[in-house]
């Protein structure tokens, strides 16, 4: 099993629509969660940290369930810059560790 | 804030000779960096962890005498690629934490190598 999956898509959606990614995650022991976002060819940047209550900015809005070891990513009124692959990026040891990403979610957002 | 600075962002070069990629914290002390290295349509796969003044740990897979990594600062960590194969072209991307791992990790801007 993988240890962060990710449903590869790609999503096309209108723009204004919105979307839900979802990732699940194997390590059960994981403390931390983000979800980053990627651009073709050029390096993950960070969108937001996901937090256990549930965190929103702006239009993005992150939910973790750890019982299901589940992470999810709402994005509302979808622009056409929002259009890039979106990484479940978890921190397995919970401290200084490396990340261990999914393979990313692909998202085109269509005028 | 929390600027990593990564060079070269592109480098072609002939089987067999090696390649060194700098990654520089511009405006923090990094005491610990990771290398990453992403295929085409495949995650960030976690390289090695680099702590400065001590050794690298190297991820089961990792060849660690083919990937040289070099911490000798707290703003300056290097990886080179030794007697490179075109099985080594890839994206290779830094990245540092600043302060608390909860912020999340910076990232440079990446080295795209090819080697032909």
């Amino acid at each position: 099993r993988k240890e962060v999956e990710q449903d590869p898509g790609p999503f096309n959606v209108p723009e204004g629509a919105t979307v839900a990614f979802n990732c699940t995650y194997s390590n059960s022991a994981s403390q931390s969660f983000f979800w980053y976002r990627q651009d073709c060819r050029k390096e993950p940047k960070l969108l937001m940290s996901v937090y256990s209550s549930g965190n929103e900015d702006g239009r993005f809005t992150a939910q973790l369930n750890r019982a299901s070891q589940y992470i999810s990513l709402l994005i509302r009124d979808s622009k056409l810059s929002d259009s890039a692959t979106y990484l479940c990026v978890v921190n397995p040891g919970g401290g200084a560790d490396g990340l261990t990403f999914g393979k990313g979610t692909h998202l085109i957002i269509q005028p | 804030g929390a600027v990593v600075s990564q060079h070269p962002s592109w480098v072609i070069c002939k089987s067999g000779t090696s390649v060194k990629i700098e990654c520089r914290s511009l405006d923090f002390q990094a005491t610990t960096m990771f290398w990453y290295r992403q295929f085409p349509k495949q995650s960030l796969m976690l390289m090695a962890t680099s702590n400065e003044g001590s050794k690298a740990t190297y991820e089961q897979g990792v060849e660690k005498d083919k990937f040289l990594i070099n911490h000798a600062s707290l703003t300056l960590s290097t990886l080179t690629v030794t007697s490179a194969h075109p099985e080594d072209s890839s994206f290779y991307i830094c990245s540092a934490i600043r302060d608390s791992y909860r912020a999340g990790y910076t990232f440079g801007s990446g080295t795209r190598l090819t080697v032909v």
